[in-house]
């Protein structure tokens, strides 16, 4: 079965660096997600995107994230100056469009 | 008032129960709702969706939704040690071209002992 694949699955960074977490969201795919639960948690949306463009994000998306479909297949997050509060384990997901969205296993993000 | 509620847990239970999991939720307009399980350092794996009120069957789990209350079951019939995972509900309102945003509760965790 076609599956959501996230790269790498841990990532640890220093305070203020940039980091990009990776996805390859199934292929017939037209709607793009990415979510993310700190440690206890509920999982939280962050960002939808769908035709090379957001279409929804959260309070939590701010100028810090961007994300971008830079080729056919991925689906980059990208988190300019990581904060000790960005730890969490982010979450990719996709749709094919009014049903429900299919996850990765997640990139567990550590900031130091 | 929380958007959606849900019982933390832990929830244990002997091998072969019926199993009730359940949310509440505060915004009528909420029309998509699912059912994900999560096993530990998985991501959520979609078990079960509805649209509006009803029930839904799938095997030994079914689904309910009643929107008059704003609340949602999910039912698993003959437990097995399997099932012990992280039970997470989100829903959605929907839109014309997709989903779109979900929102969860906070899951509750299953422990089924053989």
């Amino acid at each position: 079965e076609p599956e959501v694949t996230q790269t790498p699955s841990h990532q640890v960074t220093q305070m203020g660096q940039e980091v990009i977490l990776r996805c390859v969201p199934i292929s017939n795919h037209l709607y793009f997600y990415w979510y993310r639960q700190i440690l206890g948690q509920k999982v939280e949306f962050l960002v939808s995107f769908y035709n090379n463009e957001i279409s929804e994000k959260s309070e939590i998306f701010d100028d810090q994230f961007s994300v971008e479909r830079p080729d056919g297949s991925n689906f980059t997050l990208k988190i300019r100056s990581t904060k000790l509060e960005d730890s969490a384990m982010y979450f990719c997901a996709s749709s094919k469009g009014p049903e429900p969205q299919h996850f990765g296993d997640g990139t567990r993000l550590s900031i130091l | 008032q929380k958007e959606v509620e849900q019982d933390p847990g832990p929830l244990s239970v002997p091998e072969g129960a019926i199993v009730s999991l359940n949310c509440t939720y505060s915004n009528s307009a909420f029309q998509y709702f699912m059912w994900y399980r999560q096993y530990s350092r998985k991501g959520p794996e979609l078990l079960m969706y509805t649209y509006s009120s009803g029930n839904k069957e799938d095997g030994r789990f079914t689904a309910q939704v009643d929107k008059s209350s704003k609340y949602i079951s999910l039912f698993i019939r003959d437990s097995q040690p399997s099932d012990s995972a992280t039970y997470l509900c989100a829903m959605s309102d929907g839109t014309n071209t997709g989903f779109q945003k979900l929102v969860f509760g906070t899951g509750t965790r299953l422990l089924v002992s053989p």
